[in-house]
């Protein structure tokens, strides 16, 4: 069956640094992969889609990779600020915006 | 604009007993889901719909009924409560073909079983 692993401990950095997380998968193929921030007690919402055939996405400080022969997308916040401070979800999948399976999730702490 | 609305943000149930999840979107969205989130298990999706009349099964549906009788309602209905049904419900919303992708969630219902 199809595994998505996202780090389940947390990524602790300093404002101003670049965080990276991970997001790899297996026993899949999907042609679209989304990530997704969700902050406490909050329903998660939607920053970025990058399809198969792109190799790299950006928006603003966000930048997001995607290696289909690695099978992992890479999440990039560059300069990062303590309003960055939530956890991040990735969701590949075979149609965009639907049926999303999801990891479990980063929390990224940015300390001032 | 309201987006996707979730009633009731909170609920205890006994054992047993039976409830209703409700869930609705105004943003003329085909598609509606419903997950469920736990520690350490990530949002896993019970049942989902493309349009009314249509609903299906997701990874983990065992307890729980949908109807899509409208575009804009998606209720979620537990049948016997059980305490492993205890969890956050979130239910989502998108357009089928969208170029974005985008799902939109709402706030979350927190339901506990005793």
């Amino acid at each position: 069956s199809q595994k998505i692993e996202q780090n389940s401990e947390a990524l602790n950095i300093q404002e101003g640094k670049t965080a990276t997380l991970t997001c790899n998968y297996t026993n899949y193929s999907p042609a679209y992969l989304q990530w997704y921030r969700q902050d406490p007690g909050r329903g998660p919402v939607f920053l970025l889609l990058i399809r198969e055939n792109e190799k790299e996405k950006r928006k603003e400080r966000l930048k997001v990779t995607f290696d289909t022969t690695l099978k992992q997308s890479l999440f990039h916040i560059t300069a990062s600020q303590p309003a960055d401070s939530a956890t991040y979800l990735c969701a590949p999948s075979k149609n965009a915006g639907n049926m999303l399976t999801f990891g479990g999730g980063t929390r990224l702490m940015v300390k001032p | 604009n309201a987006g996707v609305t979730q009633t009731p943000k909170f609920q205890v149930l006994k054992t047993g007993q039976s409830m209703t999840l409700q869930c609705a979107q105004d943003m003329n969205h085909e598609y509606m889901s419903w997950y469920r989130q736990d520690p350490g298990m990530g949002l896993r999706l019970i049942h989902y719909s493309v349009g009314a009349g249509i609903t299906d099964q997701g990874e983990v549906p065992n307890g729980y009924n949908v109807s899509r009788s409208t575009t804009e309602d998606f209720p979620l209905r537990l049948l016997s409560a059980a305490p492993s049904q205890t969890s956050v419900y979130f239910c989502a919303s998108s357009y089928l073909q969208g170029a974005s992708g985008e799902l939109f969630f709402g706030e979350g219902s927190r339901l506990t079983v005793l």
